[in-house]
């Protein structure tokens, strides 16, 4: 059962405009949320989180949406740049549960 | 460098070997995570240690099994392999509960043929 959803698995956007990537999550114990970024042959790498006390973080160019209700989070870039082109999964943590159980990604590509 | 350092970064071996990987973690961390990253499948949770002790664990097969030493490093044993086990396998480190995130290394290449 996949907790965690990321139904689009790619995504491309012309350089400068906003790119909005999207999440879906099952568990109501959910409270914490992460985006992070992989390019090939690197580990992921942290970008953004959001508690779920907030329903908005902004980092720069990247600012995270929670919609606890619809149990749904996304990630906005604005401007899209070609160096954001990636894989961008988004990761969910329950209280006590010393895990984060992650989507299986969306590929963006940024066209120049 | 994210300070996480994972050993061998390729590994091929053949069906029914028994591999070990190595995960270092960042200086100061006490958390260490394992995630498996299949062909087209997100980061898969294995297991987590904290301060040597087992503190969660996920699907992870029975073939496998992980430990963390006095010094922090964690090593990951898969044995048995089969073609199946073939994947990306990522540690991180975070200082405790890991709430705030990880720190990932780059990962091991497993080719099991």
């Amino acid at each position: 059962d996949q907790q965690v959803k990321q139904n689009s698995p790619s995504l491309s956007v012309q350089e400068g405009r906003i790119s909005i990537l999207n999440c879906d999550y099952t568990n109501s114990m959910f409270d914490y949320f992460l985006w992070y970024k992989k390019y090939p042959a690197e580990g992921p790498t942290f970008l953004i989180s959001i508690s779920s006390i907030k329903d908005k973080n902004e980092d720069g160019r990247f600012t995270v949406f929670l919609n606890k209700s619809a149990k749904h989070l996304s990630l906005h870039i604005v401007p899209s740049q070609p160096g954001d082109s990636a894989v961008y999964f988004c990761a969910a943590s329950a209280p006590g549960t010393y895990k984060y159980i992650f989507g299986t990604g969306t590929r963006l590509k940024v066209l120049a | 460098d994210s300070g996480v350092t994972q050993t061998p970064k390729h590994l091929i071996t053949a069906t029914g070997q028994r591999v070990t990987l190595r995960c270092s973690p960042r200086s100061g961390d006490l958390s260490v995570y394992w995630y498996q990253q299949s062909l087209d499948q997100g980061l898969q949770f294995l297991i987590q240690y904290y301060n040597g002790e087992e503190r969660a664990k996920g699907n992870i097969l029975e073939r496998f099994s992980a430990q963390q030493f006095p010094d922090l490093h964690s090593e990951l044993n898969l044995s048995s392999l089969e073609l199946g086990d073939s994947a990306l396998y990522f540690c991180a480190s975070s200082v405790a509960s890991g709430v705030g995130g990880y720190t990932f290394g780059s990962g091991t290449r497993l080719t099991v043929v």
